[in-house]
């Protein structure tokens, strides 16, 4: 079983900055590595996949970066709506999340 | 536009059954794997199971094997997850979760959840 593991679990930032997340696997999943956004009462939102593919419609803000067992969220500008808690998941072997980053807006 | 629509979560007993439903539609579905994933209250996403396209291949989460039948109609584009012998613990929100290909891959969309409780 892969397990995951993020980065910090809880942080708060103010408009503006910039925000890196992290993702560690328990072994290598390739490029195998998507981001999720999940707000409260809302179903997730696919943010990237292939460890650094934007997916359609998501700002260009976000970006993905990494391979292997070492990954990065990027949020170049964080902007008030990106609040919520973010996951990684790796798809190489089924799927296995990781325990998510909560970001909350200062 | 991708449409999954969860339903059959209520309030259980421990040691009970239910069946969760998950009706997909504005895709063809038979080309796309299937996951179920939860969340229980205050917790993060769990992926719970996961289904090939034509069902040849079918992975569970240690926490659920033997326990949980996932399944699909592709005929009549659904799926659907079997639950027995419930706990406490699987108290939570379930998301039916389209794959981006008919094995293997991201999850490409989600549905709105069906709420299980499960308690005495």
């Amino acid at each position: 079983e892969i397990v995951m593991t993020q980065s910090p679990a809880t942080l708060s930032v103010s408009p503006g900055e910039r925000v890196t997340l992290s993702c560690r696997a328990s072994q290598s999943v390739g490029f195998n590595l998507a981001w999720y956004q999940h707000k409260p009462g809302q179903a997730p939102r696919l943010l990237i996949y292939g460890a650094s593919t934007t997916a359609i419609g998501v700002p260009d803000r976000f970006s993905g970066s990494g391979s292997g067992t070492e990954f990065t969220l990027t949020i170049s500008s964080l902007q008030s709506e990106d609040f919520g808690v973010y996951y990684c998941q790796q798809y190489n072997n089924w799927l296995t999340f990781g325990p998510g980053t909560k970001v909350g807006i200062k | 536009e991708v449409q999954l629509v969860e339903s059959g979560g209520v309030l259980v007993q421990p040691g009970g059954s239910l069946r969760l439903s998950c009706a997909a539609s504005g895709f063809i579905f038979d080309d796309y794997a299937m996951h179920w994933v939860r969340q229980a209250p205050g917790k993060g996403l769990e992926w719970v199971a996961g289904i090939t396209w034509n069902s040849g291949n079918i992975q569970y989460a240690d926490s659920v094997k033997g326990r949980i039948t996932i399944s699909r109609d592709n005929a009549k584009s659904f799926l659907y997850l079997q639950m027995s012998a419930l706990r406490a613990e699987d108290t939570a929100f379930y998301y039916c979760a389209k794959a981006a290909y008919e094995s293997s891959a991201w999850i490409e969309s989600w549905g709105q959840g069906t709420r299980v409780t499960v308690s005495s």
